[in-house]
């Protein structure tokens, strides 16, 4: 199993609305990310957790609470967002963290807040 | 800290035409590099990537990029494009974490 798998592809909310992205690998990998994309623009790195501790948080509003429950799992909590953070929420995972290894994506969460 | 300057933001191209799609970073280190793609309606796929070695590297469907390292440039290259290669390509550098370019939008016209 290559894949990265999140759920849901689609997710709308209010402003008020509490949700959760969910990322799941099986490629044994150690190290998983959450990316944010928005359209035609490049992924920007939000997290990084590294044998399930949160190891990079690129100072990302505590309004996005992420959490790694285990190896295969990764879940971004959303509570309280701002219009603005409607984008596309990829998830990615690589055998380590560190400079020497390609990150396999997942399809996004197309988000939007109302 | 680590940045990623893709130049061209938009190239169209007829099938059959060659792709050069420029790439060039700033690190004063040692990097990695990545040429991702993300075909529409699909998620981000690595095309290549180089870490060390020959500096010439080949990667999926006929692509390969050159890193030059005097230059800080990792130009990708194809010599022959398809329709389906139209996607958006992004070039990233990583020296710890990944930083990715802007992105290139490919058209090919069939």
């Amino acid at each position: 199993d290559t894949e990265v798998t999140q759920t849901p592809k689609h997710l709308v909310m209010g402003m008020t609305n509490k949700k959760s992205l969910k990322c799941e690998q099986h490629m044994g990998h150690r190290a998983m990310y959450w990316y944010k994309q928005k359209a035609k623009k490049p992924p920007e790195l939000m997290f990084v957790y590294s044998y399930e501790k949160l190891s990079i948080n690129e100072s990302v509003p505590s309004r996005f609470s992420p959490e790694c429950p285990n190896s295969s799992l990764l879940n971004l909590h959303l509570h309280a967002l701002q219009p603005e953070d409607s984008a596309l929420y990829l998830c990615a995972s690589s055998p380590l963290a560190g400079a020497y290894n390609e990150q396999f994506f997942g399809p996004g969460t197309r988000l939007t807040v109302l | 800290a680590q940045s990623v300057s893709q130049h061209n933001h938009h190239v169209i191209l007829s099938e059959a035409a060659s792709l050069e799609l420029g790439c060039n970073y700033s690190y004063g280190g040692t990097v990695n590099l990545f040429w991702y793609v993300q075909y529409p309606g699909q998620h981000l796929q690595l095309l290549l990537k180089y870490f060390s070695g020959d500096p010439l590297v080949k990667g999926i469907k006929g692509f390969e990029a050159e890193f030059i390292k005097s230059k800080f440039s990792f130009n990708l290259r194809k010599p022959s494009v398809q329709w389906s290669d139209t996607a958006e390509y992004f070039c990233a550098v990583n020296a710890g974490k990944s930083t990715f370019g802007d992105g290139t939008t490919l058209t090919v016209k069939p």
